[in-house]
């Protein structure tokens, strides 16, 4: 199955905001809010940065925020810090035959 | 603490079979379904294989069914891959990972490598 379509790469200067999009189709960004946001630093395991769209797990900062619009979701980044230069991925649920598809990555560079 | 350990990779030549292992600690193991997720080298991530909290259901992603089996058990604690007739792009890092409500994954192991080589 497909994978989310997101940009290969953004980038952003200290102190500004950046998003990212994650598209997909009605059978699962549009159909249901199980959209989550992951980060990946080089060499490291994935970690949650936001679930169902828009909720922060405990322990990531506000400047981490999420939406969604039809079959795009988004993820903000506020205040860029030199910490957030990372890999992002999103995931969500989907209803074809494995529940769940991730999009293809996108490199935050702060300049 | 909630953590995953992953183990059981390394280097295989193509057509070989390998037997990831995870195991779970911090958590009631057997209340969570749990995933397989792989990352090849400089490339993304990829759903691998998912498997419900008491083992009855299971799901794979296409390029590996028929090759790669999951399972767990819940009496150690532990999640598994069974993996043959490896590929060259079955190399990657397996990361294990608990599935929360939603299709949440969190948190995830450290990921073991497995090199599909000759």
């Amino acid at each position: 199955q497909s994978a989310l379509t997101q940009p290969a790469s953004v980038s952003g200067s200290p102190g500004q905001s950046i998003t990212i999009s994650c598209t997909g189709t009605s059978s699962d960004v549009g159909g249901y809010n199980y959209v989550s946001w992951y980060q990946q630093h080089p060499g490291k395991a994935p970690k949650l940065m936001i679930y169902d769209v828009s909720n922060r797990p405990s322990g990531v900062s506000n400047r981490f925020s999420g939406s969604k619009s039809g079959n795009t979701a988004s993820l903000t980044i506020s205040g860029l810090q030199a910490e957030d230069e990372a890999d992002y991925y999103c995931s969500s649920y989907t209803s074809s035959s494995t529940p769940l598809v991730f999009g293809g990555g996108t490199k935050l560079t702060v300049l | 603490e909630v953590q995953l350990v992953e183990s059981g990779g390394g280097l295989v030549q193509p057509g070989g079979s390998l037997r990831l292992s995870c195991a779970a600690s911090g958590f009631t193991f057997s209340s969570y379904a749990m995933h397989w997720v792989r990352q090849a080298p400089g490339k993304g991530l990829e759903y691998v294989s998912a498997i419900s909290s008491n083992g009855g259901s299971t799901y794979y992603a296409n390029s590996v069914k028929g090759r790669f089996t999951i399972s767990r058990d819940n009496s150690k604690n532990t999640l598994y891959l069974q993996m043959g007739s490896l590929r060259a792009e079955d190399m990657a890092v397996y990361y294990c990972a608990r599935v929360l409500p939603s299709y949440v994954i969190d948190p995830w192991g450290q990921g073991t490598l497995v090199t599909v080589s000759s």
